[in-house]
């Protein structure tokens, strides 16, 4: 069965802390993989992606993002949060022949001064 | 320019209303989209136009009605409603519906039915 999953609903982290959001995903078929973020009140907004070549991905306001395929993560960190990073994150997987967005169901990062 | 814009931001309608969404793109996007969001929840696909024609309607209810009357507009249109059709409701339009291409999101509509 196809599907991605995000294991932590919620992650307070302090300011100035590293983070790292995890995803995880079950295919068995080739994946695009892709972080998006949503502020509050918000549409959705693209981090980083991962369709080819280097497994190491760096995207938008300091994130990065490794793809590991024996392991079928993404994990999106950070090496410094800062208070404006207070958002709901999203995993999403685009599997190979389906073409639909799939989302995980979300992390919200919550910055502790 | 990279933006998806909806209008309107918010919308607050009775049961027995008929409104319509709006979103409009001008990246030379040729694959659309409607996605319902609930609080706390992922966004849900309800549809998917791909060349102006509709390509996939996921089991949406007939209440429920997408136009595309061009390549850089797609419409939702709403009539009679439930209270728990409520979401926020965006729009996002991608190159083409190849799996490669990012998917670009509009800010949505948040919509009350009273």
């Amino acid at each position: 069965a196809q599907s991605v999953t995000q294991l932590d609903s919620q992650v307070p982290v302090f300011e100035e802390a590293p983070v790292e959001l995890r995803c995880n995903y079950s295919s068995s078929v080739s994946v695009y993989l892709f972080w998006y973020v949503q502020y509050p009140n918000q549409g959705l907004q693209l981090l980083l992606k991962y369709l080819s070549g280097s497994t190491l991905v760096k995207g938008i306001n300091g994130f990065e993002a490794e793809f590991n395929k024996s392991q079928t993560s993404f994990h999106l960190r950070k090496p410094s949060v800062h208070i404006s990073d207070t958002a709901e994150y999203f995993c999403a997987v685009i599997f190979f022949g389906n073409e639909k967005l799939t989302f995980g169901t979300g992390t919200r990062l919550t910055i502790i001064p | 320019d990279t933006e998806v814009t909806q209008t309107p931001k918010h919308l607050v309608m009775g049961m027995t209303n008929k409104k319509s969404l709006k979103c409009e793109q001008h990246m030379g996007h040729r694959a659309m989209y409607w996605y319902k969001q609930k609080a706390k929840k992922p966004p849900e696909l309800m549809f998917v136009y791909s060349y102006e024609k509709l390509s996939i309607n996921e089991s949406v209810p007939s209440r429920f009605s997408p136009e595309c009357p061009n390549s850089s507009l797609l419409n939702l249109h709403l009539h009679a409603l439930q209270p728990e059709d409520s979401a926020l409701y965006l729009c996002a339009s991608s190159q083409d519906r190849t799996a490669n291409t990012e998917a670009f999101f509009g800010q949505g509509t948040r919509l009350t039915v009273v």
